[in-house]
């Protein structure tokens, strides 16, 4: 069964940092592009970052370029969201997720979530 | 900020059909294959229409999905209970090589 865990999140100050991690089994990690998708509370889904399946390729919304690292160890089946300067808007829920190609890009199976508060 | 529009909300009775549009661009839907997200309430979001109209397994075939031009369609039929939730289109936004999603529609069984 495909899983992604996600981890990491918590309360941090505006301007800090924090570190998410996505642990991914069931399977084979290093096939799949990978993906963060995040919720603010009441609100719709937001597209953050995505990384390709080698870990050469990653992809950014204008939000959190410049902010957010994305990042894989497809030797330890993990995928790392690095955030540095937070702001009060990024506070929502982080999903970890795969990314899949068949005609088009898609996201597939969905991790449950990991809540990111920025506030002082 | 979303460059898809979607309904805020859709509601029908039960047994009946809904359906919920998705309009973009050709710099998005225009040019690219559309997905389908179903997010039950305090639950994450799931895949449930690819590639414009495929269903992953295990979704039933009540649920379809179309596009014509720079729009999309989900249409949901014999409506339960158990299908309230939020429903989000996706596609890729080639240009900007970004994901972009829908603003969501609410979908109420009377």
């Amino acid at each position: 069964e495909v899983q992604v865990l996600e981890s990491g999140g918590g309360l941090v100050q505006p301007g800090g940092s924090l570190r998410l991690s996505c642990a991914a089994s069931g399977f084979s990690f290093s096939d799949y592009a990978m993906t963060w998708v995040r919720q603010a509370p009441g609100k719709g889904l937001e597209w953050v970052s995505a990384v390709s399946s080698s870990g050469d390729g990653t992809f950014y919304a204008d939000s959190v370029k410049g902010r957010f690292t994305l990042s894989r160890d497809n030797s330890k089946n993990t995928l790392s969201l690095h955030m540095n300067t937070l702001r009060a808007e990024d506070t929502a829920v982080y999903y970890c997720a795969t990314a899949r190609y068949s005609s088009d890009w898609y996201i597939e199976n969905w991790g449950q979530g990991t809540l990111v508060t920025v506030s002082s | 900020q979303s460059v898809l529009t979607q309904p805020p909300s859709v509601s029908a009775a039960p047994g009946q059909k809904v359906t919920i549009s998705c309009s973009g661009s050709s710099s998005n839907i225009g040019n690219n294959y559309v997905s389908w997200y179903q997010q039950l309430p305090g639950a994450a979001p799931k895949l449930l229409i690819y590639d414009n109209n495929k269903r992953p397994s295990g979704i039933p075939d009540r649920f379809s999905g179309s596009k014509s031009g720079t729009s999309a369609t989900l249409g949901i039929t014999g409506l339960q209970t158990g299908d309230e939730a939020d429903y989000f289109c996706g596609t890729w936004h080639a240009s900007l090589s970004i994901y972009v999603f829908g603003t969501g529609t609410k979908v109420t069984v009377l």
